[in-house]
C-alpha cells in the first residue's frame, strides 16, 4: 500500500548530538503526525503538524510541515540515552493513517 | 490526555481458541477506534477500522469472521481472534481518535501468542 519515504532508516549516534530525520511523500496530506514507539510498546504521539510551513516543538523535539504538504521533518535536540527508539511519521489521508517505515535510533555508549 | 489502555498485554493461547483483547479510551470519548497489527520491524498495518454502533470496516485481506471487532460504547472496542492458529501470533495495537478525521492515540498493543 501507499507509504511515505522516510529517511534515514537508522542512525548511530552519540550522547549529545542533534538529530534529524525527514519524510516525503507523493500525496499532500493535511495532517501530519511524527510518533515514537519503543519495543513492545504502542506509538506515542510526538508532534501534530496541522499548517503548511508550520514549525512545532516539543520540549527537545521540532518538527515542520513543508510548505508543499508533501514532507516534514522531526529533530531532536541534545539525544539522550532514553531518545533511543523507532520514529514514525504519518500522513492523516482522512481518516486513516498512512505510514513512514521508521527510522531508528541508536545511540552509542 | 489522551490515553489509550489495552488488556491484556500479553496472552498465551492454544491453538483453535478465541482471545478478546480490550481497547478502551480513558479520558476521552473516541469517534472511532482502530485495530493493526505489527510485524516484526514492520510500521504497523491497519486491519480495521471501527465507529461506535456500526460495524467495522476491514482492509482488503483482512479476514472479518476471523477477527471480529465490537465498538460497544465510545470509550470501548473489542477485537476478537477466532479459531487462532499460530500464524495470528503476532502484536495487535488499537488506537483511538477524539474527532472524526483526528490524530490518532495509541493503546500499548498486546502480544498475542498462540501455541
Amino acid at each position: 500500500g501507499q507509504q511515505l519515504n522516510q529517511s534515514p532508516q537508522s542512525m548511530f549516534i552519540q550522547e549529545g548530538e542533534d538529530v534529524s530525520m525527514n519524510c516525503t511523500s507523493s500525496s499532500i496530506f493535511n495532517t501530519w503526525l511524527w510518533y515514537k514507539q519503543e519495543p513492545g510498546e504502542g506509538p506515542v504521539l510526538l508532534i501534530a503538524l496541522y499548517k503548511a510551513g508550520e514549525l512545532t516543538s516539543n520540549g527537545r523535539l521540532t518538527a515542520q510541515f513543508g510548505i508543499t504538504r508533501k514532507d516534514s521533518f522531526l529533530n531532536i535536540s541534545a539525544s539522550i540515552p532514553s531518545d533511543v527508539g523507532i520514529y514514525f511519521c504519518a500522513g492523516l489521508d482522512n481518516y486513516q493513517l498512512i505510514w513512514g517505515a521508521g527510522t531508528k535510533l541508536i545511540i552509542k555508549p | 490526555g489522551a490515553v489509550v489502555s489495552q488488556h491484556p498485554s500479553r496472552v498465551i493461547c492454544k491453538s483453535g481458541t478465541s482471545v478478546k483483547i480490550e481497547c478502551r479510551s480513558l479520558d476521552f470519548q473516541a469517534t472511532t477506534m482502530f485495530w493493526y497489527r505489527q510485524f516484526p520491524k514492520q510500521s504497523l498495518m491497519l486491519m480495521a477500522t471501527s465507529n461506535e454502533g456500526s460495524k467495522a470496516t476491514y482492509e482488503q485481506g483482512v479476514e472479518k469472521d476471523k477477527f471480529l471487532i465490537n465498538h460497544a460504547s465510545l470509550t470501548l472496542s473489542t477485537l476478537t481472534v477466532t479459531s487462532a492458529h499460530p500464524e495470528d501470533s503476532s502484536f495487535y495495537i488499537c488506537s483511538a481518535s477524539p474527532k472524526l478525521m483526528g490524530e490518532q492515540y495509541f493503546g500499548p498493543g498486546t502480544r498475542l501468542t498462540v501455541t
